[in-house]
């Protein structure tokens, strides 16, 4: 069964409307969960490492104040894409790591297909 | 600067008609290497993680391998349902567990 739950899995709207993608861990606890974004035939990018009651670090490039991440609880980190524009279409997977263990792998949840028209 | 090439891009199979995949990868301290599968228009499952080299795990037909410089993903008579991405990714030492990925191969497998 699925162990990240990402939700909504597709999204339609307007430019410069605020979209909010929910990612949960539903068998463990995760004090940290990534972003990543994957264009058309592209690789994975990571976005940004959200780590639960502290400020989530973003990778070079990805603006903070555009992508808001927030990850109050140990099962829940949110993505906020605020004021979205036609170039911020993309499919965006969050992912969660079991704390239990270095060796443990991330498991990713379904996606969500975010279309700015 | 870490890197992950993966070939080839695609790749178009027989039914039964075993091949590897190939993940060549730069990283300044390996931590683990990750091989995902994708399926169109879902996130990536897990398949498998090797730590170091000459390491390798078996899962039904396929079977992962690791050198200091690469993976190989074996797919031994592959069957219709085998046919998605494949995506290899590297986690660094001192990556704090993010993970970088190549580019997959895309694999269909013919009946």
């Amino acid at each position: 069964g699925a162990v990240v739950s990402q939700h909504p899995s597709w999204v339609i709207c307007k430019s410069g409307t605020s979209v909010k993608i929910e990612c949960r861990s539903l068998d463990f606890q995760a004090t940290t969960m990534f972003w990543y974004r994957q264009f058309p035939k592209q690789s994975l990018m990571l976005m940004a490492t959200s780590n639960e009651g502290s400020k989530a670090t973003y990778e070079q490039g990805v603006e903070k104040d555009k992508f808001l991440i927030n990850h109050a609880s140990l099962t829940l980190s949110t993505l906020t894409v605020t004021s979205a524009h036609p170039e911020d279409s993309s499919f965006y997977i969050c992912s969660a790591r079991s704390p239990q263990g270095s060796n443990q792998p991330q498991h990713f949840g379904d996606g969500t297909r975010l279309s700015i028209l | 600067e870490d890197q992950v090439t993966q070939s080839p891009e695609a790749l178009r199979l027989q039914e039964g008609e075993s091949s590897s995949l190939n993940c060549s990868y730069t990283v300044s301290g390996l931590r683990g290497l990750f091989w995902y599968r994708q399926d169109p228009g879902k996130g990536p499952e897990f398949l498998f993680t090797l730590y170091s080299a000459g390491e390798e795990k078996e899962k039904e037909r396929l079977k992962a391998t690791l050198t200091k410089k690469e993976s190989f993903l074996h797919i031994t008579a592959p069957k219709p349902e085998d046919s998605a991405t494949y995506l290899c990714a590297v986690q660094a030492a001192d990556s704090g567990y993010a993970l970088n990925f190549g580019k997959g191969t895309s694999l269909l497998v013919t009946p």
